[in-house]
């Protein structure tokens, strides 16, 4: 298995509070995305990433930020959680363009109150 | 914007038959890569198989295959002999190729059932 680590598993938190999931890898892969993942809508991309500050938008991306700041680490943030942001959230990387696969983490849920 | 779209949010198949799921995708693009990614209960996401858009000749991978028409924009999966390890559900996805913005696109989703 890719060495992906999302962190927390779990997190329940309120509207209004800030939230940052972290997502750490070890293969030294150039290319980090954050997806989101709810019923209905399949995996949906929020941010991505293709090197070390390079980052750029998703298709749903308003109330999101993202940091990359070394290579192995991606953080996603919510600034003020509302709860049309309950959901899982995946991280995956791969190392090249076109058809390397992506390799994904265990996800995060979250839940906003 | 490329789309990917899974008619089928559930189907059913029994243990030992094969089944079908249906893919259709939109782009304007020429080169691009198809994938297949499974994920069990396990929330695990699973990849399944890929194609090329520049290969005519069709993937498979053991019990996996795909039906991929370019002019179509049409991509199936097919699984025989379907096994109640199968049961998961299952997304299609579109990547686009060069330019340093290449995401992967998924669609819904179809929940399959093995029944035994």
């Amino acid at each position: 298995d890719a060495g992906i680590t999302q962190s927390p598993r779990h997190k329940v938190t309120e509207t209004g509070t800030p939230v940052t999931l972290r997502c750490h890898q070890t293969e030294n892969h150039r290319y980090m995305y954050w997806y989101r993942q709810d019923p209905g809508h399949g995996l949906r991309l929020i941010h991505y990433s293709y090197g070390v500050k390079d980052t750029d938008k998703g298709e749903v991306s308003d109330g999101y930020s993202v940091s990359r700041s070394k290579t192995e680490d991606f953080l996603l943030t919510l600034e003020s959680a509302t709860s049309s942001q309950t959901s899982v959230y995946f991280c995956a990387i791969s190392a090249f363009g076109g058809n390397e696969k992506l390799f994904f983490g265990s996800g995060t849920q979250l839940s906003v109150l | 914007a490329q789309t990917v779209t899974q008619s089928q949010p559930e189907m059913s198949v029994q243990e030992a038959e094969t089944v079908t799921l249906s893919c259709t995708y939109d782009t304007s693009e020429s080169d691009y890569y198809l994938f297949w990614y499974k994920q069990p209960p396990s929330r695990q996401m699973i990849l399944v198989i890929r194609q090329e858009a520049y290969k005519q000749q069709n993937a498979t991978e053991n019990r996996f295959s795909v039906n991929f028409q370019k002019a179509a924009k049409s991509f199936s999966l097919k699984i025989s002999d379907s096994q109640l390890g199968d049961a998961a559900m299952y997304f299609c996805a579109y990547r686009t190729t060069g330019g340093g913005s290449e995401k992967l696109v998924f669609g819904k989703g179809t929940k399959l059932t093995v029944n035994p």
